[in-house]
């Protein structure tokens, strides 16, 4: 089945520490993101790439890093320079450029906290 | 101002009834719009794109008023099911993937 995974699906990190969160598509997608959201909040964009090897920081890409070494994989890197980290991770897909719409499709999360 | 507006909710429904709520936008050149569907601790699912006046699949109908900047979704003989939160989502013309996130609509619908 074509899709977005994520992994790990709930993770606890204490402070100080960097963890690695995980984004594979299969879908051929040229385009994937970051978000994060918050409760009661809507999604707020980290960071984005629209081509292999290649990305831009979104609206809050502090204390965030990301790396896009192959189409399929857009992994997050959450440092300990970012303050309060505890949140709900999205990563998405979209075909990219060359298509007139822009839908974008989910993975399913990483609730990721901070004790 | 927030580029993406909805009016949190709940929204508590009968079965079997209509329910209606709107999304207004800032950025009078967006083209294209979109309803996601975000179950409780869920990742968001593409309800219906929207790209001309609106849009209908089955029960659910969405209308786009360029004039006054807004989208609606209208969904009509309410299931269950369609409890969840409905987030509004604009892409703006200058700026190409970067989509922005309305907060969203809570929908309940009781027995």
């Amino acid at each position: 089945d074509g899709g977005i995974t994520q992994s790990p699906k709930y993770l606890f990190r204490k402070e100080g520490q960097n963890v690695t969160l995980s984004c594979e598509q299969n879908l051929n997608h040229d385009a994937m993101y970051w978000y994060r959201q918050d409760p009661g909040q809507g999604l707020r964009l980290i960071y984005y790439s629209q081509i292999v090897n290649d990305f831009q920081k979104g609206d809050i890409a502090e204390g965030y890093s990301v790396s896009r070494e192959k189409k399929e994989s857009f992994p997050l890197t959450v440092t300990s320079a970012q303050k309060n980290p505890t949140a709900f991770y999205l990563c998405a897909s979209s075909k990219g450029q060359g298509t007139s719409y822009n839908e974008q499709f989910f993975g399913p999360g990483t609730r990721l906290t901070v004790l | 101002r927030k580029e993406v507006e909805q009016d949190p909710g709940p929204f508590n429904v009968p079965e079997g009834a209509t329910v209606a709520f709107n999304c207004t936008y800032s950025n009078s050149a967006s083209q294209s719009f979109f309803w996601y569907r975000q179950d409780c601790r869920k990742e968001p699912k593409l309800l219906m794109s929207v790209y001309s006046s609106g849009n209908e699949d089955g029960r659910f109908t969405a209308q786009l008023n360029r004039a006054s900047q807004y989208i609606s979704l209208l969904i009509r003989d309410s299931k269950l099911s369609d409890s969840a939160t409905y987030l509004c989502v604009v892409n703006p013309t200058d700026s190409w993937g970067k989509l922005q996130f309305g907060a969203g609509t809570q929908v309940v619908v009781t027995p």
